[in-house]
């Protein structure tokens, strides 16, 4: 599976935008990217995806670089409950599972 | 409604047993996974059933059996639990293709 490359942590203030950065310089044209993440003592969620274009939820916004090196997912107006371990992930659409890597934990401060 | 759960939520058991864990999904998806998580927290896939058949098997030792009554259930199967089998499990379920997985709350283990 290809590689994602995130920071391991990111500070932000509550009611602020978060801008957490993804590198996979090695994705193939099949791969989607994709973004769950993880509350404490919770299980993986689902946040969004996408191939090419970016992509607007209402959870978050991804955007893709249109060599699709590289995507940011944006919390437009972080809260305390945003506080969570971002994984980005790139998979190919097979029933293979997801490979999940570090992520980054994001810490809100009220 | 809860999409993906488990039973049991917590589970102490001693070296050597016996055990499983169960995990039903009301969602009507067709394919499930049984995922594990470390001590150091890294999530890692184990076994992925489609229609009732088992799709990968990731290096896990074959004391690990996954078994599906039918496609709303995939339990996972423990022989002769050890020290390191100690983790958080997470079971998940998808519609293949549509490439978005709901996980369970997961089932803590501990084996002393």
């Amino acid at each position: 599976d290809a590689k994602t490359t995130q920071p391991n942590s990111m500070e932000s203030n509550e009611e602020e935008p978060v801008h957490l950065p993804c590198n996979h310089s090695t994705i193939s044209g099949t791969d989607y990217i994709h973004w769950y993440r993880q509350l404490p003592s919770q299980g993986p969620e689902y946040v969004i995806h996408g191939l090419t274009s970016n992509v607007n939820n209402r959870m978050a916004s991804l955007a893709i670089a249109e060599d699709r090196k590289s995507s940011t997912l944006i919390l437009h107006r972080a809260t305390l409950r945003d506080a969570a371990v971002y994984y980005c992930i790139l998979a190919g659409g097979g029933a293979d599972g997801l490979t999940f890597g570090k992520g980054t934990h994001l810490i809100i401060q009220p | 409604d809860t999409a993906v759960s488990q039973t049991p939520k917590y589970l102490v058991t001693q070296m050597g047993n016996d055990k499983s864990i169960k995990c039903e999904q009301n969602l009507g998806h067709d394919t499930m996974y049984w995922y594990k998580q470390d001590s150091k927290k890294f999530l890692k896939i184990m076994f992925s059933y489609n229609n009732k058949e088992l799709i990968i098997n990731e290096t896990v030792p074959n004391r690990f059996s996954p078994k599906s009554p039918d496609k709303a259930h995939l339990n996972l199967h423990i022989n002769s639990l050890e020290l390191g089998d100690s983790a958080v499990y997470f079971c998940a379920s998808e519609v293949r293709g549509q490439e978005t997985q709901y996980f369970g709350p997961g089932t803590r283990l501990l084996v002393l």
